[in-house]
């Protein structure tokens, strides 16, 4: 069964404090990766697509990796505004249509 | 200019009512989907359309029904609703599939 495992369930960082998210998945044939950014009472805002193993993407402190199994979001020297909930989620193997999401990482980054 | 837009924002009914839920985007993608994300906020897919098609049904109660009357509009009725339907309700958009989505705001559904 297509599956998106996401951990930890909640990180609480102070604020310069580098640390990583994974995202674990088991999925036929991957079509792509994607990671996602909600912040409380807002739809999920789109950061990444990562389609092959070994790419990565950046944007501002932020950086995608994925492998065969698993992708990390990496957090570089994090501010307050870097709070939200870190989606990650998958298409699913009968589906292209069919976007399963793991159950995200709330992350907290302290002044 | 919003890009994906739902209406309305909050929705509080009684068990038993039947209510809609109204989305459109000014995007001009040609995929649309509808999400229930619930009080632990596990995003779950319900309905994915193209092309005003129904490509996704997952396992819906049948009390849910969409509607596409266009590609920029995808709409969701509720029928009989019932207190574990209380959840927020996120439309979203793409351009073909898999590819990036734009979600809406969000409709907060709470049933009593």
């Amino acid at each position: 069964e297509d599956q998106v495992t996401q951990s930890p369930e909640a990180l609480r960082l102070q604020e310069g404090e580098s640390s990583s998210l994974n995202c674990s998945y088991t999925v036929s044939g991957l079509r792509g990766l994607f990671w996602y950014r909600q912040d409380p009472g807002k739809g999920p805002e789109f950061l990444f697509t990562l389609y092959s193993a070994g790419e990565e993407k950046e944007k501002e402190r932020l950086k995608a990796t994925l492998t065969k199994k698993e992708s990390f979001l990496h957090i570089t020297a994090p501010k307050p505004e870097d709070s939200a909930t870190y989606l990650c989620a998958v298409p699913a193997y009968s589906s292209a249509s069919k976007i399963i999401f793991g159950s995200g990482t709330r992350l907290s980054i302290r002044p | 200019d919003t890009a994906v837009s739902q209406t309305p924002k909050y929705l509080v009914t009684q068990m038993g009512n039947d209510k809609s839920i109204k989305c459109e985007q000014n995007l001009g993608h040609d995929t649309m989907y509808w999400y229930k994300q619930d009080s632990k906020k596990f995003l779950k897919i319900m309905f994915s359309y193209n092309n005003k098609e129904l490509i996704i049904n997952e396992t819906v109660p049948n009390r849910f029904s969409p509607k596409s009357p266009d590609k920029a509009h995808l709409n969701l009725h509720i029928n009989s609703l019932e207190l574990g339907d209380s959840a927020v309700y996120f439309c979203a958009s793409s351009q073909g599939v898999p590819n990036e989505q734009f979600f809406g705001p969000g409709t907060r559904l709470t049933v009593l």
